[in-house]
């Protein structure tokens, strides 16, 4: 167990829906970070937080959102979903800005049908 | 933008070595790591560079060349176990890591 929870582990949904992915961070960690893995794409990286405040955005889709809540979890809002969305979703963690790296969650497998 | 390269697959015998090379083109560079990940779980952290030169750890050792973009790392003894995607992923200057595809690494009998 990394300390990175990730809610739900497995969703499948039909196109045009709309889930909300949960993370919540190690203890003490401030940082979050959301990444998309699809199988023929590595870990792409979507949207970064800092102790409630959005610190990175990377190539997260408008119909992406995303927010770390004063108890520092944070969920990962995806809507008028497509098949293409279909993909493991990453939450990892740090301490501060990441200098040491990160602990990843184990992941939510999003299946779109 | 970010550019990682490393190879796709390499197949190696257990309890022989294997070297997988990392090269990255990248606005700043604040540190390069390596992460492990089997398949459909989590990455987990192997190791940090930040400096030039050579970090060993274990059965895993990783290589810094900051003015030619290049890493490498150096899995020793392989075992079974071994057999996964390896990681190699950037912090530039700014918050996140940028990540290359991966190798996969296959360790045979």
């Amino acid at each position: 167990d990394s300390g990175v929870t990730q809610t739900p582990k497995h969703l499948i949904t039909a196109t045009g829906q709309r889930v909300t992915l949960r993370c919540s961070p190690r203890s003490g960690d401030l940082s979050v970070y959301w990444y998309q893995q699809s199988l023929d794409q590595g870990l792409q990286f979507l949207i970064q937080y800092y102790n409630g405040e959005e610190r990175a955005k990377g190539n997260i889709l408008e119909r992406f959102s995303a927010q770390q809540f004063p108890d520092l979890h944070s969920e990962l809002n995806l809507s008028s979903l497509e098949l293409g969305d279909s993909a493991l979703y990453f939450c990892a963690s740090s301490a501060g800005q990441g200098a040491n790296g990160y602990t990843f969650g184990s992941g939510t497998r999003l299946t779109v049908v | 933008g970010q550019n990682i390269d490393q190879p796709t697959e390499m197949t190696a015998t257990e309890g022989a070595i294997v070297q997988i090379n990392c090269t990255y083109q990248t606005s700043g560079f604040n540190g390069l790591f390596w992460y492990q990940q089997h398949a459909g779980e989590a990455p987990t952290f192997l190791s940090y560079n930040v400096l030039d030169g050579l970090e060993e750890k274990g059965r895993f050792s990783s290589f810094l060349s900051r003015s030619k973009g290049y890493s490498y790392l150096l899995l020793k003894e392989l075992q079974m176990k071994d057999s996964a995607s390896y990681l190699c992923a950037v912090r530039p200057n700014d918050y996140k890591l940028s990540f290359g595809a991966g190798t996969t690494v296959t360790v045979r009998a």
